[in-house]
């Protein structure tokens, strides 16, 4: 079965500075990637999306991932951290519709 | 505005009683999904419904129970038989294109669920 790593559950960053969130996917086939943001108490929110099209995805509030089927990862970036960027960040995989695997989730923090 | 709406926010049980969480989309999706999110874990799907009046189990069902009348609505009841029904729910929904072998999901606000 697919599954999802993400790479520690915590990462804290400086206002201004890089942010790097890393994802790893375990599967034979190129697997359909998301980037969901879940604020406090809050449902998730769709960050961005990668189906094949492009290898480095583009997405809403600054962030960016780039998918490498060599290293099996999707890590997500954003050139400068905002206060506003702290949240918690979930990758996903989905080999086909109505399968959808989770990672455990990486918490940001943003320092100011 | 199109969304998904989950009621309510916050949701107090006695231990023993099922209870019932809502969802309604006005998106026009066919598929919708409940996932359970407990600290630490992601989500795990309990339930999904690809068309009114037939769903499937998810990978978390024992204990759950839901039901699909209508397209725009997806209710989940938690049953007494949940041993910890502690969480927060949420609810998803996603068109069915047929073009792709995945849609992308849409999520609700969430519930809370605390047992008592």
């Amino acid at each position: 079965a697919q599954s999802v790593t993400q790479l520690g559950s915590h990462v804290s960053v400086s206002e201004g500075a890089l942010v790097l969130l890393r994802c790893n996917y375990s599967s034979s086939v190129p697997p359909y990637l998301f980037w969901y943001v879940q604020y406090p108490n809050q449902g998730l929110q769709l960050l961005l999306k990668y189906t094949s099209a492009a290898t480095l995805v583009k997405g809403i509030n600054g962030f960016e991932a780039e998918f490498k089927k060599s290293e099996t990862s999707f890590h997500l970036t954003k050139p400068s951290a905002h206060m506003s960027d702290a949240a918690e960040y979930f990758c996903a995989v989905s080999p086909s519709i109505n399968d959808m695997r989770f990672g455990a989730g990486t918490r940001l923090t943003v320092k100011p | 505005d199109g969304g998904i709406t989950q009621s309510p926010k916050y949701l107090f049980r006695k231990e023993g009683q099922n209870v019932t969480l809502s969802c309604e989309q006005n998106l026009n999706h066919d598929a919708m999904y409940w996932y359970r999110q407990d600290p630490g874990q992601g989500l795990r799907l309990i339930y999904y419904s690809q068309i009114v009046n037939d769903f499937q189990k998810g990978d978390i069902a024992e204990g759950y129970s839901v039901s699909r009348e209508k397209k725009e609505s997806f209710p989940l009841t938690v049953t007494s038989a949940q041993k910890n029904p502690t969480a927060f729910y949420l609810c998803a929904s996603s068109i069915v294109s047929g073009t792709e072998s995945t849609d992308t999901q849409y999520f609700g606000p969430g519930t809370r669920l605390t047992v008592l």
